[in-house]
């Protein structure tokens, strides 16, 4: 079955501490997003991936950091998570960067206290 | 830069009745995409528009994109407690050759009393 998968589904963590969310697809995508959604604000784009080794900056990549070192993978990395990085995250990929259908995972919900 | 624009950005119907969300683009598109996000879920695709005018529709969905690919609409006739959710409306930045990613507009979250 193709799918986006993402871990964990739930964080709860204390300002300062290291995380990773984690995120895989299985249909061979060259192009991979992470997004955060927040009240009011839509989907955000944070970092995107156009294929192994190029990333690069979206809508809202600070305090964040994305690794590509495999094409199946995107990690997401908060270094030192702030409360201001509480949110829903989404990781995405579609086929190519532009006009693909994007198949989201099931999301991941992050409090920082 | 280019913005995604939607309205309204809730709508309450009873059960039954139609439903209308727009979207406006402040450049023109290349192509739209419209989601679905129901509660608890995650975005997922329904339709994507590539002609100007073109006109879609999927059982009680119909998708229209503007004559100068710049607006699209999603009209939901007799809606029923199955459409509850999210929808978003998404083009990508750029034109022909040069697409670049996704913008989402904010999304109309609509809800449905039975």
């Amino acid at each position: 079955e193709a799918q986006v998968t993402q871990n964990p589904r739930y964080l709860i963590t204390v300002t300062g501490k290291k995380l990773t969310v984690t995120c895989s697809q299985n249909m061979n995508h060259e192009y991979m997003s992470w997004y955060r959604q927040d009240p009011g604000l839509g989907l955000r784009q944070i970092y995107y991936s156009m294929n192994v080794e190029v990333t690069d900056k979206g809508d809202v990549p600070e305090g964040y950091k994305v690794s590509r070192k495999e094409k199946r993978n995107f990690p997401l990395i908060l270094e030192s998570p702030s409360p201001n990085q509480t949110s829903l995250y989404f990781c995405a990929s579609s086929l190519r960067q532009g006009s693909y259908e994007q198949y989201f995972g099931p999301g991941t919900r992050l409090t920082v206290t | 830069g280019q913005q995604v624009m939607q309205i309204p950005q809730y709508q309450h119907v009873q059960e039954g009745e139609d439903f209308t969300t727009y979207c406006n683009s402040s450049t023109t598109l290349s192509n739209i995409q419209w989601y679905k996000q129901r509660p608890g879920g995650h975005p997922v695709f329904l339709i994507q528009l590539v002609k100007s005018g073109e006109v879609k529709k999927q059982k009680r969905l119909t998708f229209q994109f503007g004559e100068a690919k710049k607006n699209s609409s999603l009209h939901i006739t007799a809606t029923q407690t199955t459409d509850v959710g999210t929808y978003f409306c998404a083009g990508p930045s750029g034109y022909g050759g040069s697409q670049g990613n996704l913008i989402f507009g904010k999304g109309t979250k609509l809800s449905v009393k039975p």
